[in-house]
């Protein structure tokens, strides 16, 4: 099935740095979606975007569209123990409602 | 608002026999859900498109006499795994959207572990 490439596969980093994590695809999405999913348990969502360039924050977290429509970022401020977990993005492929997701990104958060 | 729930939470079974998991949304009515598989370690891929009152969507690759979905409610879709196999563990998630919402996102339901043995 089709996925979206997404970076660093995983990172290790002290408590109260920054995370960065990215995806691209080379088609266009009409919506880019991110999640993060605990072991054992379904994704929850973290922000929604819908409109390219659009930046929109969730507390910590702060996600951007692209221009091109192909790529988002996601960025984590001050990371605390709790932000343990992997991060998805997901796409939404144009004039549907189905949901592409990326590989994935494995956090950890050291103490 | 928006939660989806799945039931089992997981659920061990024998080789051959059919397993029946059932995603609803609880507060809300959905007119289209996902399901979703995710080995471990690995991301979620999308099986099908559970549309109400009509047949399912299934992605390329995705047997759709093996995993039959029934969406026959606005609250309620069920995936059956028929004749299962021990290829067939894994981490079945549904999602399902608002559709009354101008916004598109999915919200999924907590999952279900399949083992077969």
């Amino acid at each position: 099935g089709q996925q979206l490439n997404q970076s660093p596969q995983s990172m290790f980093i002290q408590e109260g740095e920054d995370v960065s994590m990215n995806c691209t695809s080379s088609s266009i999405f009409n919506t880019w979606l991110w999640y993060k999913q605990d072991p054992g348990e379904g994704p929850v969502l973290l922000i929604a975007l819908y409109k390219a360039g659009e930046l929109t924050s969730n507390g910590r977290l702060t996600a951007q569209f692209g221009i091109t429509r192909k790529d988002s970022f996601l960025n984590i401020s001050a990371s605390i123990p709790s932000d343990v977990g992997i991060y998805f993005c997901a796409g939404q492929l144009g004039g549907t409602y189905k949901y592409i997701f990326g590989t994935g990104t494995r956090l950890k958060v050291l103490a | 608002g928006a939660v989806v729930s799945q039931h089992p939470s997981w659920v061990i079974c024998k080789s051959g026999t059919s397993v029946k998991i059932e995603c609803r949304s609880l507060d809300f009515q959905a007119t289209t859900m996902f399901w979703y598989r995710q080995f471990p370690k690995q991301s979620l891929m999308l099986m099908a498109t559970s549309n109400e009152g009509s047949k399912a969507t299934y992605e390329q690759g995705v047997e759709k006499d093996k995993f039959l979905i029934n969406h026959a409610s606005l609250t309620l879709s069920t995936l059956t795994v028929t004749s299962a196999h021990p290829e067939d563990s894994s981490f079945y998630i549904c999602s399902a959207r608002m559709p009354d919402s101008p916004n598109t996102e999915a919200f999924f339901g907590q999952g279900t572990r399949l083992t077969v043995v």
